[in-house]
């Protein structure tokens, strides 16, 4: 059936390193992608997004890469610091008029020093 | 600007008993939604309202009722809790429901039924 998921459901980095957390998705005609940060005790936060005519959208230390061919998004995050700590959430955004924000599961991210 | 506000933030019922939970948004969001977050299980949408006056039905509605009461507020309801419905719930609302439009989340009611 049709799903956002994940691929690691937790990842370890070093203080400092870069990080990569991948999703993937099986709706091909799914046109609207968005990563959260979700912290312990608040709701998810939107961090950054892309649309299915771009393949690489870069923020503030964020970047996001849309593979369509294979259905795959990651996102990397630049120097990552103890405040990225968190669980992240890609969603695809699918339905009429855009309504229906679907989920995958999360990653948590640990950040050692 | 508070973005979403939901109350309460923590609620115990017993099997059976009956609440309802609140959600307001100070944005000017046309659409506003209810999820619920399970350990392992992301997001799943219980409903929505693309407007004021509409609700719809999202992934997993059964056990709940909502009302759009007006632009700001979009309230949820459990008639007869369940032990399945322990869970976080989280409000958000949107401001542009065409494709392309990130949600806004409040930080969630955390609900235990014993």
């Amino acid at each position: 059936g049709e799903s956002v998921g994940l691929h690691l459901p937790t990842l370890s980095v070093q203080e400092g390193d870069n990080s990569i957390i991948n999703c993937a998705y099986s709706n091909s005609a799914s046109d609207y992608f968005i990563w959260y940060k979700q912290e312990s005790g608040k709701g998810p936060q939107f961090i950054i997004d892309i649309r299915s005519n771009m393949d690489k959208r870069q923020g503030q230390r964020v970047t996001v890469l849309l593979n369509k061919t294979v259905k795959h998004l990651s996102l990397q995050i630049a120097a990552t610091q103890p405040g990225d700590s968190a669980v992240y959430f890609c969603a695809e955004n699918r339905g009429t008029g855009g309504f229906k924000t679907i989920f995958g599961a999360g990653t948590r991210l640990f950040v050692k020093a | 600007n508070a973005g979403v506000t939901q109350t309460p933030k923590f609620q115990v019922l017993k099997t059976g008993q009956s609440m309802t939970l609140q959600c307001a948004q100070d944005m000017n969001h046309n659409s506003m939604y209810w999820y619920r977050q399970d350990p392992g299980m992301g997001l799943r949408l219980i409903y929505y309202s693309a407007s004021e006056g509409t609700t719809d039905k999202g992934e997993v509605p059964n056990g709940y009722n909502v009302s759009r009461l007006n632009k700001r507020e979009f309230s949820l309801r459990l008639e007869s809790a369940a032990p399945s419905q322990t869970s976080v719930y989280f409000c958000a609302s949107m401001g542009l429901p065409g494709v392309g439009s990130p949600l806004h989340f409040g930080n969630g009611t955390r609900l235990t039924v014993t």
